[in-house]
């Protein structure tokens, strides 16, 4: 079955640890983002990427790195700097870009972050 | 100006029942207004989506409702059931570009016996 496989599903980061997220689609989808979830708050855009090796920052890119290197791929690194790295972050994808119309988003399972 | 604000927050629904959320927006070239369903550690799934040229759309037991000149839509969840109790976010985007969606901050559906 074709979907998103986000990985490892439960991480802890120790200060000054840089952790990475793994999210891998067959769906063959073009587009790949990365969400943040807080309780009580809505999902909130950390990076996208249109194509292979190209990503633009999001609404909430300070602290966190991305990169695309493969169309499948597109992991997610918090770095040191994120201070408040604790959350639920998600991955996305969705077929084609510029599309005439919308397509939707399909999520993976996501990976609950904490620190010790 | 891209805000998408969803109400109520949370929601307690005897079975049977019908389950009403709401959002409103205020970017009037939204064009894509869908629906996703979370279930407890899960990512969310889409439920069901409408385009503002269409004023409802059914599936099942789901209905969106859109009034473009109020620039607000709702979801109504007839007949709820246990099993749709799960957080409902609506959200809004643009066509073309990497198509930003901009998410309501979510209704925790319970739906009781």
């Amino acid at each position: 079955d074709g979907g998103i496989t986000q990985s490892p599903k439960y991480l802890f980061r120790k200060e000054g640890q840089n952790v990475t997220l793994s999210c891998e689609q067959n769906l063959n989808h073009d587009a790949m983002y990365w969400y943040r979830q807080d309780p009580g708050q809505g999902l909130r855009l950390i990076y996208y990427s249109q194509i292979v090796n190209d990503f633009q920052k999001g609404d909430i890119a300070e602290g966190y790195s991305v990169s695309r290197e493969k169309k499948e791929s597109f992991p997610l690194t918090v770095t040191s700097a994120q201070k408040n790295p604790t959350a639920f972050y998600l991955c996305a994808s969705r077929r084609g870009t510029g599309a005439l119309f919308n397509q939707p988003q399909h999520f993976g399972d996501g990976t609950r972050l904490s620190i010790l | 100006q891209q805000q998408v604000k969803q109400s109520p927050q949370s929601l307690i629904v005897q079975k049977g029942g019908i389950s009403i959320i709401n959002c409103a927006y205020e970017n009037t070239a939204f064009d894509y207004f869908p629906w996703y369903q979370q279930f407890p550690g899960k990512g969310p799934a889409l439920l069901i989506a409408i385009r503002p040229d269409v004023s409802e759309k059914k599936e099942g037991r789901f209905t969106i409702s859109f009034n473009k000149s109020a620039k607000q839509f709702s979801l109504h969840i007839m007949d709820s059931q246990p099993g749709d109790s799960a957080t409902y976010f609506c959200a809004a985007s643009l066509t073309g570009g990497y198509q930003k969606v901009t998410f309501g901050t979510g209704t925790k559906l319970q739906v009781i016996p």
